[in-house]
């Protein structure tokens, strides 16, 4: 089965302090992926997406993610963290045989502290 | 502005009781989603549609039922059959035929069962 795995439920940081959550998914064949913020009680909003070209997208509000097809994944990265960076942050695969759906990991909680 | 709009915000439900999501995007997108939120678990598909009067099973459809009568529109009943329907529910819509375009959000509704 198409799975995602997000390898931290929970990631406490400082302020101006880096950040990486990791991302993984269960298969190699031809897939598009997705990184959404959700701040608490709304909806989700696009960070990035990786579709095909380089394996370094640059997303909004200073994202990034890096997709390595060798490891499956596609973890993103912050230099320095905001404290308005506190949210959740989703994973999404669409695999390219499975039509239009997406799959979603669990969620990465990311809390920035002063 | 184009969007997806979902209502309501906040919905109380007493056992036994059916109740409509309602979600209504004017993007012109032909697929609409259903998802389900709950703490720690990511979001989970209900049902899909792409396709005015078509939709499919999600992976969680036991106790919920959509339609399709309209592009515009995609409601979701959360029947009394649902034996846990406290949750945050998620409306998006999507653009068929190009699976390297992201899924587009609605701010949310969120089910207590009181």
């Amino acid at each position: 089965a198409q799975s995602v795995t997000q390898l931290d439920s929970q990631v406490p940081v400082f302020e101006e302090a880096p950040v990486e959550l990791r991302c993984n998914y269960s298969s190699s064949v031809s897939v598009y992926l997705f990184w959404y913020v959700q701040y608490p009680n709304q909806g989700l909003q696009l960070l990035l997406k990786y579709l095909s070209g380089s394996t370094l997208v640059k997303g909004i509000n200073g994202f990034e993610a890096e997709f390595n097809k060798s490891q499956t994944s596609f973890h993103l990265r912050k230099p320095s963290v905001h404290i308005s960076d506190t949210a959740e942050y989703f994973c999404a695969v669409r695999y390219k045989a499975a039509g239009n759906k997406l799959t979603f990991g669990g969620g990465t909680r990311v809390l920035v502290k002063p | 502005d184009g969007g997806i709009t979902q209502s309501p915000k906040y919905l109380f439900r007493k056992e036994g009781q059916n109740v409509t999501l309602s979600c209504e995007q004017n993007l012109n997108h032909d697929a609409m989603y259903w998802y389900r939120q709950d703490p720690g678990q990511g979001l989970r598909l209900i049902y899909y549609s792409q396709i005015v009067n078509d939709f499919q099973k999600g992976d969680i459809a036991e106790g919920y039922s959509v339609s399709r009568e309209k592009k515009e529109s995609f409601p979701l009943t959360v029947t009394s059959a649902q034996k846990n329907p406290t949750a945050f529910y998620l409306c998006a819509s999507s653009i068929v035929g190009q699976q390297n375009t992201e899924a587009f959000f609605g701010q949310g509704t969120r089910l207590t069962v009181v």
